[in-house]
């Protein structure tokens, strides 16, 4: 079965400065799909990015961006000129290819603080 | 275009007792996912529904039932509440349009407190 890990419980970064959130999963399958979701206090999770596992070019929008590194099953987040609207709940997720449209795995999540 | 909604927003019942919970999937979606977020925890998928039928599910017991309206909506069924069943309760909607992954997009969830 597959797994989702995210080491960091808790992070805090000041505003204007980047901070990273670590995340690494577990699969034996070759295509997949990775994810970060941001929930904030108003629980509406919200799709930060997302990463075929066959692209070997990072994905990036706009402030966000990942380092997938694919051998070593890591999916890091990098928030650059963090905003005080960064501050949430922000999810690692991982889906098979194929197969149901909805069974998202997700991680337990890291709380990210943003200090003005 | 609306997005997904949820009732109601919180909801207090008693262990043995039964809960339906609602979503309305955004606009031109016609598949609905729901899932458990227990504190402190990320969401478990609990089971999708695709034009009406169960299409996908998660490690929920039976007494987690489901089902989809011909205009999309969907609810949520929990017979014999548990303790452990206190938790949000997401709903999540996509458009199945073709073999690739369609994003979700998740309502405000209900908050269930078991008894």
């Amino acid at each position: 079965a597959q797994t989702v890990t995210q080491s960091q419980p808790e992070m805090s970064v000041q505003e204007a400065e980047t901070v990273t959130l670590s995340c690494t999963y577990d699969t034996s399958e070759s295509d997949y799909y990775l994810f970060w979701y941001k929930q904030p206090p108003s629980r509406q999770m919200i799709l930060v990015i997302r990463q075929e596992a066959y692209k070997q070019q990072n994905a990036t929008e706009n402030r966000f961006s990942v380092n997938f590194q694919k051998a070593a099953k890591s999916f890091s987040l990098k928030i650059s000129d963090s905003q005080l609207g960064d501050a949430a709940m922000y999810f690692c997720a991982y889906k098979n290819y194929g197969g149901s449209q909805g069974n998202l795995i997700f991680g337990k999540g890291t709380k990210l603080s943003v200090k003005p | 275009e609306t997005g997904v909604t949820q009732s109601p927003t919180h909801l207090i019942k008693t262990r043995g007792q039964q809960v339906t919970l609602r979503c309305s999937s955004q606009s031109g979606h016609n598949t609905v996912s729901w899932y458990q977020q227990a504190l402190g925890q990320g969401p478990q998928f609990i089971f999708q529904y695709y034009r009406e039928e169960e299409n996908g599910r998660g490690n929920f017991p039976p007494r987690f039932s489901g089902l989809q309206f011909p205009n999309y909506s969907s609810e949520l069924n929990v017979n014999a509440l548990e303790l452990d069943d206190s938790a949000l309760y997401l709903c999540a909607s996509s458009s199945r349009v073709n073999s690739g992954y369609n994003e979700q997009f998740f309502g405000p969830g209900t908050r269930l407190t078991v008894l």
